[in-house]
Parts: structure tokens; sequence; C-alpha cells
């Protein structure tokens, strides 16, 4: 069965540092992978998606992530941080339905 | 609608009673999830819908929970005798397709569910 793992529980950045959340899948072949944010008191709101192709996406609010497929890795990255960052941060694969990791804390420090 | 609508967006139940949850789907969504999210944790896959296939169950924590889809489109999570640890945020989500076609999913804003 697919799973997703989400190692790093919180993460504490400042403002302005780069940043990258980890996030490893297990499945057999190549699934859908996405990032969702979930910011307090509002719904789940989809970063970015891979589905093929490029393995470097490109998604909203300035993040991207990288689909490793030797190291069953679909990590996300931002270059600075902003304190609107702070948030939950879901990695989530989809083979025949929807799994989601156990989500990264970020906090962002002035 | 234009997007997922759950209601309602508060129940607070005792202990023992059954609830219903309810979910409403961007029209023309075939794949309808529900997902639990208890403080601190992940969203916890429950159930979810594809079309007329049989639905995977495969998440549902006990008997106690179940959840039907009528005409392809309404979902109703239904849980008995609720229980304090059954307490938690509950999610859907829809999207166009679903299963190996999958397409990005639709969150609603979720019902908090309290047992006291």
């Amino acid at each position: 069965a697919q799973s997703v793992t989400q190692p790093d529980i919180h993460i504490t950045v400042s403002e302005g540092a780069s940043l990258e959340l980890r996030c490893n899948y297990s499945y057999g072949a190549t699934p859908y992978l996405f990032w969702y944010v979930q910011s307090p008191g509002q719904g789940l709101q989809l970063l970015l998606k891979y589905f093929s192709g490029d393995t470097l996406v490109q998604g909203i609010k300035g993040f991207e992530a990288e689909f490793k497929r030797s190291q069953s890795s679909f990590n996300l990255r931002k270059p600075s941080v902003h304190w609107s960052d702070a948030a939950e941060y879901f990695c989530a694969v989809a083979t025949d339905k929807l799994i989601f990791g156990t989500g990264t804390r970020l906090q962002v420090f002035p | 609608g234009a997007g997922v609508s759950q209601s309602p967006s508060n129940k607070v139940t005792e202990k023992g009673k059954d609830v219903e949850l309810r979910c409403d789907p961007i029209s023309g969504h075939t794949a309808l999830y529900w997902y639990r999210q208890s403080l601190g944790q992940g969203l916890e896959f429950l159930i979810y819908f594809q079309g007329n296939s049989a639905p995977d169950k495969s998440g549902l924590p006990s008997d106690r929970f179940s959840a039907e889809r009528t005409g392809g489109s309404v979902s109703t999570l239904t849980i008995q005798r609720t229980q304090q640890e059954d307490s938690a945020v509950y999610l859907c989500a829809s999207s166009l397709n679903g299963g190996w076609s999958y397409t990005e999913a639709f969150f609603g804003q979720g019902t908090r569910l309290t047992v006291v």
C-alpha cells in the first residue's frame, strides 16, 4: 500500500531564510504527488502538483518542489520565507486514492 | 456550487449519540473523499467514492462509521454511538476524476465535531 512520510513534525526558520520540507513516498510506480498548505483556521489549499514531465514543478506563493524518483522524494522548497508562510504543510500521494502525510508545522520568526 | 460545501461547520454532541455530517461536492466531480483531522494530527483517510464503483472503505476506523453518496453527488458521513475520541475535524474533498485518472482534489472547510 502507498504511504507518505514527512519526517519533520515541526520546523522553525527566520523570515528571509530558505526552506526545504521533506517528503518521501512508498509506492511501486510513480504516483501523482501534491503539496497542500493549511493556514490557521483555513481550509487546505493546493500549492503544487506533479503528474509527469519536468521533475521540478513551480507552485503558488513562490514554492517549488522537485521529484526525485531514485530517492522516492518530493521535497518542497522556497528560497526566502515570509512570515505569512507560517502554516501546516502536507505532502500527498495519489494512486488509487489520495493519501496524506502527517504534516510539517512551519513557524517563522521575524 | 463554486466549491465543496460541508455542513454543519460545527457540531457538539453528547457521547453515545449519532451524528450525520454532510458534504456537497463540486458539481460534476466524480470522486469524493472523507478525511479526519485530529488535533495535531495529519489527515487520516476514511472513505473514497469514485463514480459508480463500490466505495473504498478501508480507512473507516470502526463499524460505527459509515458513509453514503446519493446520486453520485451529496455524501453523508454517519457516526453512530459517538465517543470522545471521535472529536476531530472531518474534511470532505472532491475531484473531477479519481483513481488512475486522478485530478486535483478540492477541500471543504470541514466540520468540527466535539463529543462531550
